[in-house]
């Protein structure tokens, strides 16, 4: 089993730029979530889907989309990149509610 | 503001010494997991626990849970080097929304 892969692994966008970070999965999750981690502050919870065609926002979802139109992928958009937008993003899954995520190896956005 | 607040946020120790890392907040949380990561990876699962006041051991790796499921500790006794990395709670609220503290990065030299 891959688990959970994300492509990029390295990204550097020019202020006002759009590109799609990718996330998939073969372990049949229901759940899937993006998280972007800065220093300090832990990981912080993006957006997260519970099944295909329901996605919903978490603690930080401003500037950010993103569509499930399939169980095992969940990409992650970027409209106008902004530098503050830098950071480790994780995408994860779990199979239901109050059981363990499964990370991918993140991807490391620059916006200069 | 953070949910979960961990402290300390570093910790550098010798080989051999205890530690304790908390995890703190003012909600009640239906379940709590910790987690390790390594530099260039995701975090792993290390432990969840459930029921106020459980207890659980993993080899060195005490947790605990507290009585109201609003905070929870990670001990380790006499750690090893191998212990080195990012420890992060995480809380389990609102259905299903995960919330991670800040983390606690932990240094264990030879």
């Amino acid at each position: 089993n891959a688990g959970v892969t994300q492509t990029p692994k390295f990204q550097v966008l020019k202020t006002g730029q759009s590109m799609t970070l990718q996330c998939a999965q073969d372990m049949n999750h229901e759940y899937m979530s993006w998280y972007r981690q800065d220093p300090g502050m832990g990981l912080r919870l993006i957006h997260y889907s519970v099944g295909a065609g329901i996605t919903d926002q978490g603690e930080v979802p401003n500037g950010y989309n993103v569509s499930r139109s399939t169980t095992e992928d969940f990409p992650l958009r970027l409209l106008s990149a902004a530098p503050s937008q830098t950071s480790v993003y994780f995408c994860a899954s779990r199979p239901l509610v109050n059981s363990p995520l499964h990370f991918g190896n993140g991807t490391r956005l620059t916006v200069t | 503001t953070q949910l979960l607040e961990q402290s300390p946020q570093f910790l550098s120790i010798q080989e051999g010494e205890n530690l304790t890392v908390y995890c703190n907040s003012s909600s009640v949380f239906s379940s709590l997991q910790w987690y390790r990561q390594e530099p260039g990876e995701g975090p792993v699962l290390l432990v969840t626990v459930v029921t106020g006041g459980e207890v659980k051991k993993l080899k060195r790796l005490t947790f605990q849970f507290g009585d109201a499921r609003k905070d929870s500790s990670l001990h380790i006794t006499a750690a090893q080097p191998g212990d080195t990395g990012l420890y992060l709670c995480a809380g389990e609220y609102a259905g299903n929304m995960l919330t991670f503290g800040g983390g606690t990065r932990l240094m264990v030299k030879p």
